[in-house]
């Protein structure tokens, strides 16, 4: 079965700084992975997804993430952090052979002056 | 393009009745949709899934008669939670996809709170 482990609940960074999300998936076939985002009381916007194309995987708002088969990942980065990147990430692998999600536990960005 | 919406956008409801979100595509044919809860600085969890003309498909430990799902056309699948109770109170979002495309597109959700 597939799930996704996102490990640190929160995250802080200064502005400017580099972002780092990491996200570790299992899965027993090449999978879907995609991250998203949620700004309070709203929906998720997707990010970026990784459909077993190119390893490197570019976002919007200069996000990007890299699987990496021989660690089982999928961080996500963004090498300047802004204000308005503060929000919640979740990280989502594709369940199965159908469109279900899985999502990982969430990571809150906190950017700091 | 594929925006998806949710309506309300928020409920205030007393205990014991039922409350109906609605879920609609508005640029594109949802063959699929999705409904999630989440309770606060937690993760989705799916509830259940549904397709047009069909009865919904509910994740183990959903009441399937409590969270009615009714997809009746092909942009709107309609979520009624029954004799809602206080433990209910949650954030309510939907996706839907499009064909074959296994991309979910995202309703901005309802905050659903029951007094």
């Amino acid at each position: 079965a597939q799930s996704v482990t996102q490990l640190g609940s929160h995250v802080s960074v200064s502005e400017g700084a580099l972002v780092l999300l990491r996200c570790n998936y299992s899965s027993s076939v090449p999978p879907y992975l995609f991250w998203y985002v949620q700004y309070p009381n709203q929906g998720l916007q997707l990010l970026l997804k990784y459909t077993s194309a190119a390893t490197l995987v570019k976002g919007i708002n200069d996000f990007e993430a890299e699987f990496k088969k021989s660690e089982t990942s999928f961080h996500l980065t963004k090498p300047s952090a802004h204000m308005s990147d503060a929000a919640e990430y979740f990280c989502a692998v594709r369940k199965g052979g159908g469109n279900k999600l899985t999502f990982g536990t969430g990571t809150q960005l906190k950017v700091e002056l | 393009g594929a925006v998806v919406s949710q309506h309300p956008s928020w409920v205030i409801c007393k205990s014991g009745t039922s409350v109906k979100i609605e879920c609609r595509s508005l640029d594109f044919q949802a063959t699929t949709m999705f409904w999630y809860r989440q309770f606060p600085k937690q993760s989705l969890m799916l509830m259940a899934t549904s397709n047009e003309g069909s009865k919904a498909t509910y994740e183990q430990g959903v009441e399937k008669d409590k969270f009615l799902i009714n997809h009746a056309s092909l942009t709107l699948s309609t979520l009624t939670v029954t004799s809602a109770h206080p433990e209910d109170s949650s954030f309510y979002i939907c996706s839907a996809t499009r064909d074959s495309n296994y991309e979910q597109y995202f309703g901005p959700g309802t905050r659903l709170t029951v007094t």
